[in-house]
C-alpha cells in the first residue's frame, strides 16, 4: 500500500525566507507526483507535476524535485511573501490503482 | 476555460434529507472524481468516473450514491447521511485516468471549490 508522508507538518518563516517542503513515498511504482496549494476551506490549485520520468520542474518561484530511487521529492519556494501560505499537499499517482495518494500535507505562514 | 464548478457551495441537511452535490467541467476531460476531505486532513478518493462509467469505488457507503449523465456533468446524491459525514466534498477531472498510451504522460487533475456539507 502507497504510503505518501510530508514533514514538518506545520512551518512558519519571515517573508523573504526560501521554504523547502518535503515529501516522501514508500511505493516508486508512480506514474507522476504532484503538488497541490490548497488555501482554507477551498479546492486545491495543481502547482507543479512531475511525470515519473522528469527529476524537476519549474514554474517562477517554485522549483521541485523528485527521485523515484528514494521516494522523495522537495518543492522549493524563493522568496517566499504572505500571500504563499496555505497548505501544500504532495500526491502521488500509483501505476496500480490509477489514483492519487495523498500526503497529509504541509501547513505553511509567511508572517511579514 | 480550465474550470471545474460546483454547487451548492454550502448544505446542511438532516439524516433523514435526500440531496444531490453538483460538479460540471467543460475541458472535455473523460475522467471525474469526487473526493471527500475531513478538517485538516488530505482529500480521500471516493468515485472515478472514466468516458462517464465508474471505474473505481473505493468502498464508499451505499448512502451516497454516483451519477454521471453525461462527459460535463458528475452528481452525488446523498441519502439517510450521519453527521460524520460532514466534510468539505471535492470534484476533480483530467483528461483521462490512464497514462498517454504514445507518450507515457500523466495528467494533471483539475479541482472544483468543494461543497462544504454539515450533517445535522
Amino acid at each position: 500500500k502507497q504510503e505518501v508522508t510530508q514533514i514538518p507538518a506545520a512551518l512558519s518563516v519571515p517573508e523573504g525566507e526560501n521554504l523547502v517542503l518535503n515529501c516522501s513515498f514508500t511505493d516508486s511504482a508512480i506514474y507522476n507526483l504532484q503538488w497541490f496549494r490548497q488555501d482554507p476551506g477551498k479546492g486545491l490549485t495543481s502547482l507543479l507535476l512531475i511525470q515519473s520520468s522528469q527529476r524537476e520542474q519549474t514554474s517562477g518561484r517554485l522549483n521541485a524535485s523528485l527521485d523515484k530511487s528514494s521516494g522523495r521529492s522537495t518543492l522549493y519556494i524563493a522568496a517566499s511573501q504572505p500571500g504563499d501560505s496555505a497548505t501544500y499537499l504532495c500526491a502521488v499517482f500509483k501505476a496500480a490503482g490509477n489514483k492519487l495518494t495523498f500526503g497529509g500535507g504541509t501547513r505553511v505562514l509567511v508572517k511579514p | 476555460d480550465t474550470e471545474v464548478t460546483q454547487t451548492p457551495k454550502h448544505l446542511v441537511m438532516g439524516m433523514t434529507n435526500k440531496k444531490s452535490l453538483k460538479c460540471e467541467q467543460h475541458m472535455g476531460h473523460r475522467a471525474m472524481y469526487w473526493y471527500k476531505q475531513k478538517a485538516k486532513k488530505p482529500p480521500e478518493l471516493m468515485f472515478v468516473y472514466s468516458y462517464e462509467k465508474l471505474s473505481i469505488n473505493e468502498s464508499v457507503p451505499s448512502r451516497f450514491s454516483p451519477e454521471c449523465p453525461n462527459s460535463s456533468l458528475l452528481n452525488l446524491h446523498l441519502h439517510a447521511l450521519q453527521p460524520e459525514d460532514s466534510a468539505l466534498y471535492l470534484c476533480a477531472s483530467s483528461p483521462s485516468m490512464t497514462p498517454s498510451r504514445t507518450s507515457g504522460r500523466t495528467d494533471t487533475q483539475y479541482f472544483g471549490p468543494g461543497t462544504r456539507l454539515t450533517v445535522l
